[in-house]
Formats: structure tokens, sequence, C-alpha cells
């Protein structure tokens, strides 16, 4: 069966501190991969998109970046962080060409001080 | 662009009455349409879907209906339960973009004992 795993669970940075936030996906080849993030008490924002390594598709300008230097694994980074990017941001993916249904990791809480 | 509106924003309940959550949506091209349940600090999960060629589709106490005339799907809980309070997301499938979702802002549902 397929798994998605996301680390850290919990972060706490200062203000122009770097960020590197985990997630890499087990049990299926080729999945599309996404990273959300959601303010508090707020909806979904889709940051990023990938639908192959190397492909990465933003949604938002912003200071965050994120990569896929292998088919399953998807890292969201920062290299200075603003107080506006605290938030819990997940990681997700989808079956490729698929219309179904979007698999969520454990989430990443970070609060930048 | 697709376009979804979530209506509405907190819904407040008695234990055992009925909940209904809509959402409308803009393309008329779009063909999926999922609901997904976020616990509090929890990770979203999908609750149930419809796809554009069925007009209403169950699972148990939870049914959607979908109208793509009028271009408008809702959720519907019946017996709810305490375990019900939590925020629902509507989305669409949007046509084209590697088949990106586009997110309604979420209902809190609370329940009342």
């Amino acid at each position: 069966s397929q798994t998605i795993h996301q680390w850290p669970a919990t972060l706490v940075q200062p203000v122009g501190s770097p960020l590197s936030l985990e997630c890499t996906v087990e049990g299926t080849s080729n999945p599309n991969l996404y990273w959300y993030r959601q303010a508090a008490g707020r909806g979904l924002q889709l940051l990023f998109y990938s639908v192959g390594i190397g492909q990465i598709s933003s949604e938002v300008p912003q200071n965050l970046s994120a990569s896929r230097p292998q088919d399953r694994q998807f890292i969201l980074s920062s290299k200075k962080l603003l107080l506006s990017d605290s938030g819990f941001y997940l990681c997700a993916w989808s079956v490729t060409g698929s219309t179904g249904e979007l698999f969520f990791g454990e989430g990443s809480r970070l609060t930048v001080l | 662009g697709e376009n979804v509106e979530q209506h509405p924003s907190t819904l407040s309940v008695q234990e055992g009455d009925s909940a209904v959550i809509k959402c409308t949506y803009s393309d008329s091209a779009s063909n999926y349409f999922p609901w997904y349940k976020q616990e509090l600090g929890k990770r979203p999960q999908l609750i149930i879907d419809i796809r554009s060629n069925v007009g209403e589709k169950k699972d148990q106490r939870i049914a959607v209906t979908l109208n793509k005339t009028a271009k408008h799907f809702s959720l519907h809980i019946t017996e709810t339960q305490p375990e019900d309070s939590a925020v629902y997301f509507c989305a669409a499938r949007a046509q084209g973009s590697n088949y990106q979702l586009i997110w309604g802002a979420g209902t809190k549902l609370i329940i009342k004992p």
C-alpha cells in the first residue's frame, strides 16, 4: 500500500533563518506531488506541484522554493523565513494523470518568531 | 479559470440533526468534485467524491448531490454525531493544468450535544 511521510512535524524558526521540509512517498511510482500551506483557521493554498523529477510548477510567487530530486521525494525550502511563512504545511500526492483522490501527509506546523 | 465558493463558513447543528454544506463552481467543464474532512490539527482526508456523470452519491450517513446545470454541489450529513465536528472542504477539478484541484474556503461544522 502507498504511504506518505512528511517531516519535521513541528518546528519553530526565527525570522531570516532557512527552512527545509521533506516529503517522501512509498508504494507508488511517478506520483504527482504537491505542497500546500494552511494559515491558522484558513483554507488550503497550493504552493507548488510536480509531475516528475525536476519539474516544478509554482502557484504563488514568494520566498519559498521546491525541489524534486528523486521520483518520490519532494522538498520545500526557504533561504530566509518571514513571519508570514508561519502555518501548517501539507505535502500530498496523487496518481499521475488521475482525476481521483489526493493523499495528504501528516503536516508540518511551522512557527516563525 | 475555475473558482469555487463554499457556504456557510461556520455551521452549528444539534446532534442528531442534518447538516448541509454547499459549493458553487464556475467552470462548466469541471468533472470531479471531492469533499475532504479535516479534524483539528490533522490532515484533510477524502470522505466522498462525485463525478459529473452522476447526480448523487451516498455512503452511509454522507451524501453528495451535483447539479451541473446550476453548477453547484452539496454535502449532506444525516444523524450528525460529535465526531462529525471538523472543517469540511469542497473542491473541483479544473480542466487542463495537470488536473489541479480548486478548493473552497472550508466550513467549520460544530455539533452541539
